[in-house]
């Protein structure tokens, strides 16, 4: 079984522009989970996706933004970006909503701001 | 969101278990105990979970206290490949209601010693 894939694996962008990140999860899995990892934050939540609805959202700005397709597959959107955005963006699907089983990480996508 | 407190970082042997603590005690009723771990340039990895009762799989096992503020995860038999950031994360419910969400802490990182 494939795992979560996650593309790019890295991207050097320049501020105020904006990304789109991708997530494709485990088949059969209907939920997907977006984090922010940095080393001085660490791992935060950004927001969770179940049957193409968002179920959870943690404390960012509203310039993150995400969306899940019928099949799953999971896009990250960040606008006007900051240097600040510069961070591994993970996404992790399960089977159910997240917060009470298993989650599989994808291995992540690199996002240099400069 | 309920906090955990870990310990920095830990020192193992080789085929020595290992026992990581996590101290919860502003965890809720309803509120599982996650472990994770997370190895150089990957994304984390599902350990092993639980709620109320011992949990054991493959990898381990989570010792959790009879009123619920602390946990311990145990790796039976140390190897190189168990050297990682460990996480102990609650899955609290958002805003009251049934969406669970991981809130991850700074981790333990172990050092296992052949």
């Amino acid at each position: 079984k494939a795992g979560v894939t996650q593309t790019p694996r890295y991207l050097i962008k320049t501020r105020g522009q904006q990304v789109t990140l991708s997530c494709s999860p485990i088949s059969g899995h209907r939920s997907v989970s977006w984090y922010q990892q940095t080393p001085g934050q660490g791992l935060q939540f950004l927001f969770e996706y179940f049957s193409e609805t968002q179920r959870n959202k943690g404390n960012f700005p509203g310039r993150f933004s995400g969306r899940q397709f019928s099949n799953s597959r999971s896009e990250m959107n960040v606008s006007t970006l900051e240097l600040g955005d510069s961070a591994l963006y993970l996404c992790a699907s399960s089977l159910g909503l997240g917060g009470r089983g298993e989650q599989y990480f994808g291995p992540g996508t690199r996002l240099t701001v400069t | 969101d309920a906090k955990t407190t870990q310990p920095n970082s830990m020192e193992s042997n080789e085929e020595e278990p290992v026992h990581l603590p996590c101290n919860h005690s502003t965890i809720s009723g309803t509120d599982y105990i996650h472990w994770y771990r997370q190895l150089p340039s990957q994304g984390p990895e599902y350990v092993i979970h639980g709620l109320t009762s011992n949990v054991n799989n493959r990898m381990a096992s989570l010792a959790i206290a009879e009123d619920r503020k602390s946990s311990t995860l145990i790796l039976h038999r140390a190897t190189l490949r168990d050297a990682a950031v460990y996480y102990c994360i609650l899955s609290g419910s958002y805003s009251g209601g049934s969406n669970y969400k991981l809130t991850f802490g700074k981790g333990t990182l172990l050092t296992v010693n052949p």
